[in-house]
């Protein structure tokens, strides 16, 4: 069974653009979730997916959104980019069901110059 | 508003003894909890659970306890090896949903 698939691993962009990452959750997983990973903040909730609807949303600034499509497969996007955006961005996919873990993918290491 | 919280940022613990992770948070609707393990460059991978209706959870090594009155659980690892050296993160979800709040980690060194 393939794992949580986040693409690209890496990336470099420049204060003020746009970035667009990607996951792909296990198969059969209709739950997604991102979340942003900074030193000493540790794992701040971005937002979920379930069935193409965002179900629940974190306390980050509209310039983050993201998007799920049929297939489950999930995109979060980034405008206007700042300096303090340079994060690990972790995506997650479960079963949606409650009482279940989530299983990780390596995450996209986003740098922002 | 720090919901969940990992007050040891690092701990370190000799190889064959008890690592203890302490976990405190502050949402007494949380009902589900979760310990995970992180490696340099790699996404957290599920460790071990505990629903709010148990006080104790143990797999293998690892042990989970919960006390829901002091709001405060706490990872066993024992005895401890090298490989379980890693950032381990506490979460906590309410409600059924999957929205999970995480700690800031602790950062496990075991030394040989």
């Amino acid at each position: 069974k393939a794992g949580v698939t986040q693409t690209p691993r890496y990336l470099i962009k420049t204060r003020g653009q746009q970035v667009t990452l990607s996951c792909s959750p296990i198969s059969g997983h209709r739950s997604v979730s991102w979340y942003q990973q900074t030193p000493g903040q540790g794992l701040q909730f971005l937002f979920e997916y379930f069935s193409e609807t965002q179900r629940n949303k974190g306390n980050f600034p509209g310039r983050f959104s993201g998007r799920q499509f049929s297939n489950s497969r999930s995109e979060m996007n980034v405008s206007t980019l700042e300096l303090g955006d340079s994060a690990l961005y972790l995506c997650a996919s479960s079963s949606g069901t409650a009482g279940t873990e989530a299983f990780f993918g390596q995450g996209t290491r986003l740098t922002v110059v | 508003d720090q919901q969940v919280k990992q007050n040891s940022p690092s701990l370190s613990v000799q190889e064959g003894r008890i690592s203890i992770l302490n976990c405190d948070y502050t949402n007494s609707m949380f009902d589900y909890f979760l310990w995970y393990k992180k490696y340099p460059a790699e996404g957290p991978t599920f460790l071990i659970s505990i629903s709010s209706i148990k006080d104790k959870n143990e797999d293998g090594r690892f042990t989970v306890f919960l006390n829901k009155s002091a709001k405060h659980l706490s990872l066993h690892i024992v005895p401890s090896q090298p490989g379980d050296s890693a950032v381990y993160f506490c979460a906590a979800s309410s409600g059924g949903y999957q929205k999970v709040t995480f700690g800031t980690g602790t950062k496990l060194q075991v030394i040989p």
